[in-house]
């Protein structure tokens, strides 16, 4: 059964704080993505990565960064937390030819 | 104007009435289109895709893409109660190498039994 796992499902976080969010898949994937779903305006693209140590911006990358050292894990840093960084957070993985994309539970972070 | 446009809903409809979901698009490069279903506090899911113009298929779940009209919809017949959840469109062009995805808001869907 393939699988993306999210290090937390609740975050809660404090205005400055940095934010790792963890992300690992184990399908041998090369591509990952980070995205955010906030209501009304669905699922929106930060940053995806096509290979180890590649990345590329999303439609919406300001205030966020990420890192791949392995191919399996994902990581989206919050360099310093704003309160409109408060939304559901997902990371999702995708085999060629890119149709499908399995996804994690998402993360339900909280910045106060 | 979005790129992608979807009913938020709700949608409510009786337990094994056909449902209909649909989204319109702006982009006339899209050539494959998805739909995921996301159950509440889980990760969107894929029901299905096609591929240009065209039905396809799926047990209970038929997807239509008209693309002279930018307009796909999914077909849900006899609903049942297990069918409640978000239905998210989403397309990409078919350029070589990776296309980014774009993504409807999602409809929300209720079968009441």
């Amino acid at each position: 059964d393939v699988k993306v796992t999210q290090s937390s499902r609740y975050l809660v976080k404090r205005t400055g704080e940095k934010v790792f969010l963890e992300c690992v898949q184990d399908m041998d994937h090369e591509n990952m993505f980070w995205y955010r779903q906030d209501p009304g305006l669905g699922l929106r693209l930060i940053y995806f990565s096509y290979d180890v140590k590649m990345k590329e911006k999303g439609d919406i990358p300001e205030g966020y960064s990420v890192s791949r050292e392995k191919k399996e894990r994902f990581s989206l840093i919050l360099e310093s937390a704003s309160t409109n960084q408060t939304s559901m957070y997902l990371c999702a993985s995708s085999p060629p030819p890119y149709n499908e994309q399995f996804f994690g539970p998402g993360t339900r972070l909280t910045v106060l | 104007q979005k790129e992608v446009e979807q009913d938020p809903g709700p949608l409510s409809v009786p337990e094994g009435a056909i449902v209909s979901l649909n989204c319109t698009y702006s982009n006339s490069a899209f050539q494959y289109f998805m739909w995921y279903r996301q159950y509440s506090r889980k990760g969107p899911e894929l029901l299905m895709y096609t591929y240009s113009s065209g039905n396809k298929e799926d047990g209970r779940f038929t997807a239509q893409v008209d693309k002279s009209s930018k307009y796909i919809s999914l077909f849900i017949r006899d609903s049942q109660p297990s069918d409640s959840a978000t239905y998210l469109c989403a397309m990409r062009g078919s350029s070589g190498g990776y296309q980014k995805v774009t993504f409807g808001t999602g409809t929300k869907l209720q079968v009441i039994p």
